[in-house]
């Protein structure tokens, strides 16, 4: 079954510093990827998605990521982190099937 | 227009009691998810329906949940018997049908069995 890992947890930053944020998957087939945010009190909601064509998505806010087809990777960036950009951020992969698999989240806390 | 909503927002309840949750999805919105995340832990998907069927029930943890939704809209989650690792927030998420579309999630219930 495939599965996603984020492997920072939690990652705290001052206001301005670069942000990169983790993603693997584990799976052989065709993904379709997503980063999903939560800002505190707020719905989840959905920050940018990968499907086909360029690597290089752009999201949301200044947000992108890049897919690494060979690595299996989706890493999340933004150069310059604002204090409004704490949330917590989900990557979620789907197969072809409709289910989200989501990664366990992290924590990015933006001190001003 | 509005979004995907979900009632009640929260729930407390006693071990052993039924409860149910109810999610309306999007306006046109084919497909239906529901999802949870249990503390320390990651969302994880529980059923998809398209239309009223659910093709995928894979997530349910037990034959204590069951979910249906009627009329190609209002969908409920029921959880029979309810045990203190039922607690968790309820996440439905709606988009149009196919693999392509995005999820459009609501706030969820936070459920507590006590």
């Amino acid at each position: 079954a495939q599965s996603v890992s984020q492997h920072n947890h939690h990652v705290i930053l001052s206001e301005a510093a670069s942000l990169e944020l983790g993603c693997n998957y584990s799976y052989g087939g065709t993904v379709n990827l997503f980063w999903y945010v939560q800002y505190p009190g707020q719905h989840l909601q959905l920050l940018l998605k990968y499907f086909s064509g360029d690597p290089l998505v752009k999201g949301i806010k200044g947000f992108e990521a890049e897919f690494i087809k060979s690595k299996f990777s989706f890493n999340l960036r933004k150069p310059s982190v604002q204090w409004s950009d704490t949330a917590e951020y989900l990557c979620a992969v789907t197969t072809g099937f409709q289910k989200l698999v989501f990664g366990t989240g992290t924590r990015l806390l933006v001190s001003p | 227009g509005a979004g995907v909503s979900q009632s009640p927002s929260n729930k407390v309840t006693e071990k052993g009691k039924d409860v149910e949750l109810r999610c309306d999805p999007i306006s046109g919105h084919t497909a239906l998810y529901w999802y949870r995340q249990s503390l320390g832990q990651g969302l994880e998907f529980l059923i998809y329906f398209q239309g009223n069927s659910a093709p995928d029930k894979s997530g349910l943890p037990s034959d204590r949940f069951s979910a249906e939704r009627t009329g190609g809209s209002v969908s409920t989650l029921t959880i029979q018997r309810t045990q203190q690792e039922d607690s968790a927030v309820y996440l439905c998420a709606s988009s149009l049908s196919g693999q392509f579309y995005e999820q459009y999630f609501g706030p969820g219930t936070r459920l507590t069995v006590t």
